[in-house]
């Protein structure tokens, strides 16, 4: 079985712009997260989505946002780069996300150099 | 809100014993995980504990849980120079609907 995919692997973008970063999760899992991790802050949560909704959301400004389909892949976009945004973006994907020992798998990163 | 604390870097000698230490907030986390991370490579969970156990061993790792201190370990036993990592210590609360919290990682160095 495939593992959790995400693109582009990296990715380079000036203050102001924005970007939209992809992950597909191991087929059949409905839950997907995102993480920032920055070598300060380790990694933060930044929202789960299940079934195409939003369940739950982190401490981040309303310009980070995301989104699920129908076939479970999610997109989170980051509007009006800050040089602060630059980190490793992590998605996980897991089965049914019931809030307890669910395994998160993790993919590799989309590691965003903001200039 | 929840916080985890780990040490930042632990240096051991290939062969021997790793203990990497995590103390979390949150009285009410059910579930408490270690990760791995290896260079360049997203996370992988090792073993978790749900907070009613004392402990659970797999293979070389032992994981140790202090509920009254809030106080978690992880013991790599015979430590090999593939342990090399970021080992992540994290918690999740009831209908957390995986918001789960990290800590800001051990890097762990194995000496040949």
């Amino acid at each position: 079985k495939a593992g959790v995919t995400q693109t582009p692997r990296y990715l380079i973008k000036t203050r102001g712009q924005q970007v939209t970063l992809s992950c597909s999760p191991i087929s059949g899992h409905r839950s997907v997260s995102w993480y920032q991790q920055t070598p300060g802050q380790g990694l933060q949560f930044l929202f789960e989505y299940f079934s195409e909704t939003q369940r739950n959301k982190g401490n981040f400004p309303g310009r980070f946002s995301g989104r699920q389909f129908s076939n479970s892949r999610s997109e989170m976009n980051v509007s009006t780069l800050e040089l602060g945004d630059s980190a490793l973006y992590l998605c996980a994907s897991s089965l049914e996300a019931s809030g307890g020992a669910e395994t998160q798998y993790f993919g590799p990163g989309t590691r965003l150099l903001v200039l | 809100g929840e916080d985890v604390e780990q040490s930042l870097f632990l240096s051991v000698r290939e062969g021997d014993s790793s203990v990497i230490n995590c103390t979390y907030t949150d009285s009410s986390s059910t579930y408490l995980y270690w990760y791995k991370q290896e260079p360049g490579a997203g996370l992988q969970l090792l073993t978790y504990i749900f907070s009613n156990m004392d402990m659970k061993q797999d293979q070389r790792l032992t994981v140790l849980l202090n509920k009254k201190d809030k106080h978690l370990s992880l013991r790599i036993a015979d430590t090999q120079t593939g342990d090399s990592a970021i080992y992540f210590c994290a918690e999740s609360s009831p209908g957390g609907y995986q918001k789960v919290t990290f800590g800001i990682g051990t890097k762990l160095q194995v000496i040949p």
